[in-house]
């Protein structure tokens, strides 16, 4: 079974700091793909960022950029210079390439 | 770009009612997701089509049915409707080149009274 695990219910940045959100996941399958997805106020489903686990280069995308930890099976959102735009619900999901499992979701607030 | 659409975006029902909610993926992709997401809940998977056809079950319940058609949008066919149905249910549709990468739809928040 694959099952995502999120341990920080809430978290919280400074304006232009930079934070990190933890993910890890529990799979046996070899061949799968690491996505981080934002879900504001609006609750719209954002794909933030997407992470294959055959790379060993983590993928960055401008302020976003992961730590794909492949052997410990943990894959970490790094946001830099927060902005109040950024304050949101992050998922970070999991698929071997049909249906997602999602974590539980970190709800980021950006203080100003 | 053109993203995922979903209608309607907002619908209220009463229980033991139905409801249909549409989908019409992004031009060209062909892989079709529903997802339903409680409150303060993370997205659960219910079904997937690829051209046309069931390409994986979730946790649809029984009481749902759903199919994707020729121009490869989908409905989601909700009956004898309950009080937990409510929810937000997204579509997210994929390319087969590129299936891994899901793209969502703003959503259709129902109501079950």
């Amino acid at each position: 079974a694959q099952t995502v695990t999120q341990s920080q219910p809430e978290m919280s940045v400074q304006e232009a700091e930079t934070v990190t959100l933890s993910c890890t996941y529990d799979t046996s399958e070899s061949d799968y793909y690491l996505f981080w997805y934002k879900q504001p106020p609006s609750r719209q489903m954002i794909l933030v960022i997407r992470q294959e686990a055959y790379k060993q280069q983590n993928a960055t995308e401008n302020r976003f950029s992961v730590n794909f930890q492949k052997a410990a099976k943990s894959f970490s959102l790094k946001i830099s210079d927060s902005q109040l735009g950024d304050a949101a619900m992050y998922f970070c999901a999991f698929t071997t390439g049909n249906q997602f499992y999602f974590g539980t979701g970190t709800s980021l607030t950006v203080i100003p | 770009a053109a993203g995922v659409i979903q209608s309607p975006r907002h619908l209220i029902k009463e229980k033991r009612e139905t409801a249909t909610l549409k989908c019409y993926p992004i031009p060209r992709h062909d892989t079709v997701y529903w997802y339903q997401q409680g409150p303060g809940q993370d997205p659960q998977f219910l079904i997937s089509f690829y051209e046309k056809m069931q390409s994986d079950k979730g946790s649809i319940p029984d009481r749902f049915s759903a199919q994707q058609f020729s121009d490869y949008h989908s409905e989601l066919n909700m009956s004898s409707l309950e009080l937990g149905d409510s929810a937000l249910y997204f579509c997210a549709s994929s390319f087969n080149t590129d299936q891994e990468t899901q793209y969502f739809g703003p959503g259709t928040r129902l109501l079950v009274l």
